[in-house]
């Protein structure tokens, strides 16, 4: 079955110090993996993807992710967080089923930057 | 250019009434995609659509319908709307093709259903 897995309902970060968030994924063959923010009362923003090549991504505002093929896993991470990243958090995988590729989005995780 | 845009940003429907979506992309993009976002379930697929004049159904299709009039527009209908289709909708469009692509989401519709 294709699916993804976000753990944590909300991570809750200090400012400044290094922040992650979890993602589990399942899907035959290699995976296409995909990160998303959501702030208040806007559309899903595109932050990242993997491909193929070096498991360590960059991606959009300082935001970076690791994949991990061993443990299926596709964290996304940041070294120093700031309050303005507080926003919903949403991992991805491409699937295929019914004739199409599409999106297989986890639940989603809050993340919470205090001052 | 302005992405991918939604109309109406909130709307308030009676159960039974009926309503449709608007959505409109300017990136010249062949697919776009109608999603319903519910808390805790992420977003699941209502319906997408490969090129103008093509649509298919996603994972939760029932009680919607859809149409690709032009590449541009990629509207969502509820012919009789229900408590349950109590939601926030957004509407995508997807550049590239296999490790190329990538979806750009519209700022949602939030829909109530009373």
């Amino acid at each position: 079955a294709q699916s993804v897995a976000q753990p944590e309902d909300q991570v809750n970060v200090a400012e400044g110090n290094p922040l992650t968030v979890k993602c589990t994924y399942s899907v035959s063959g290699n995976p296409y993996l995909f990160w998303y923010v959501q702030y208040p009362n806007r559309g899903l923003q595109f932050l990242l993807k993997y491909i193929t090549g070096d498991n360590l991504v960059k991606g959009s505002y300082g935001f970076e992710a690791e994949f991990n093929k061993s443990q299926t896993s596709f964290h996304l991470k940041k070294p120093s967080a700031l309050v303005s990243d507080s926003a919903l958090y949403f991992c991805a995988v491409r699937g295929f089923s019914g004739g199409y590729n599409k999106l297989i989005f986890g639940a989603g995780t809050r993340l919470a930057v205090h001052p | 250019n302005a992405g991918v845009t939604q109309t109406p940003k909130f709307q308030v429907l009676k159960t039974g009434q009926s309503m449709t979506l608007q959505c409109a992309q300017d990136m010249n993009h062949n697919s776009m995609y109608w999603y319903r976002q519910d808390p805790g379930m992420g977003l699941r697929l209502i319906y997408y659509s490969a090129s103008e004049g093509t649509t298919d159904k996603g994972e939760v299709p029932n009680g919607y319908n859809v149409s690709r009039l032009n590449k541009r527009e990629f509207s969502l209908r509820l012919e009789s709307a229900a408590p349950s289709q109590t939601s926030v909708y957004f509407c995508a469009s997807r550049s590239g093709t296999g490790g190329q692509e990538t979806q750009y989401f519209g700022p949602g519709t939030r829909l109530l259903v009373l």
